[in-house]
C-alpha cells in the first residue's frame, strides 16, 4: 500500500474532448509527478508540481496541464483528447523516509475512441 | 539526453530456473537507479533504490546490483508469483525535480 489514490479507475473518451483526472497522497507530501504510460512501455514523466507549482516539464504539449492544491491532492487535465492520448496515467509521489524513490498510485486507464 | 534500455523484453523462465535481467543506462550524473514491479493494469512497485557503482541490495529471492553502466535484477529460483513486468528507471542531478527517465520493461513469465 503506497498511499497513492487516483480517480476514476477507468475512463473512456472520445477524441476532442476534455478529461480530468485526480490523484492524492495519505502522506500529504508537497510534490507529486504525473506519468504517461502507454500499452507495452515504460512510464514516461509528463510533469511535477512543488507547493501548487509546475518545476518541470517532459516532453508534452500544453494542452496536458495540472494543478496541485493546499491539501496536495493533484489534477491532470488533458484538452482536445487525441486517439495517441490512450495509456494508462499514473502519478507518484516521494518517499516520507530519506530515500529518493517515487511511489506510485494504481493508475487511471484513459481510453480514447 | 538521459537514456535507459533493459533487455530482453520478454523472459520465460521454468520454476526454480534462476536468470538476470539487464538495465543499462546513460546519465549525466546518476542520483539513483530504481527498480519497480508492475502487474497488468497496477502501478508500478517499488523494489529497489541503487545509488552507487558497487551497491547491491537484496529481498527474497530478487537481488539488485549496479556498475557504472549498468544495473543487473537476479531472480534466484522463480516462483509463478514472480511473473510481472520489472521496470529499471533512473534519476539524474540535473534533472528537473523528481523526473524518472524508465526504461521499456523486461515481461517475466514463470511457468510452474
Amino acid at each position: 500500500e503506497t498511499g497513492v489514490t487516483q480517480s476514476p479507475t477507468h475512463l473512456i473518451k472520445t477524441r476532442g474532448q476534455q478529461v480530468t483526472l485526480r490523484c492524492s497522497s495519505q502522506s500529504g507530501h508537497n510534490t507529486v509527478s504525473w506519468y504517461q504510460q502507454a500499452l507495452g512501455q515504460g512510464p514516461q514523466f509528463i510533469f511535477q508540481y512543488y507547493r501548487e507549482e509546475e518545476n518541470g516539464r517532459g516532453n508534452f504539449p500544453p494542452r496536458f496541464s495540472g494543478l496541485q492544491f493546499p491539501n496536495y491532492s493533484s489534477e491532470l487535465n488533458v484538452n482536445a483528447l487525441e486517439l495517441d492520448d490512450s495509456a494508462l496515467y499514473l502519478c507518484a509521489s516521494p518517499s516520507k523516509g530519506p530515500g529518493i524513490e517515487q511511489f506510485f498510485g494504481p493508475g487511471t486507464r484513459l481510453t480514447v475512441l | 539526453e538521459d537514456q535507459v534500455t533493459q533487455s530482453p523484453e520478454a523472459l520465460r523462465l521454468q520454476e526454480g530456473e534462476s536468470s538476470s535481467l539487464n538495465c543499462s543506462y546513460t546519465v549525466s550524473g546518476l542520483r539513483g537507479l530504481f527498480w519497480y514491479r508492475q502487474d497488468p493494469g497496477k502501478g508500478p512497485e517499488f523494489l529497489f533504490t541503487l545509488y552507487s557503482a558497487g551497491e547491491e541490495k537484496e529481498k527474497e529471492r530478487l537481488k539488485a546490483t549496479l556498475t557504472k553502466k549498468e544495473s543487473f535484477l537476479h531472480i534466484t529460483a522463480p516462483k509463478p508469483e514472480d511473473s510481472a513486468t520489472y521496470l529499471c528507471a533512473v534519476r539524474a542531478y540535473n534533472n528537473a525535480g523528481n523526473m524518472l527517465t524508465f526504461g521499456g520493461g523486461t515481461r517475466l513469465m514463470v511457468k510452474p
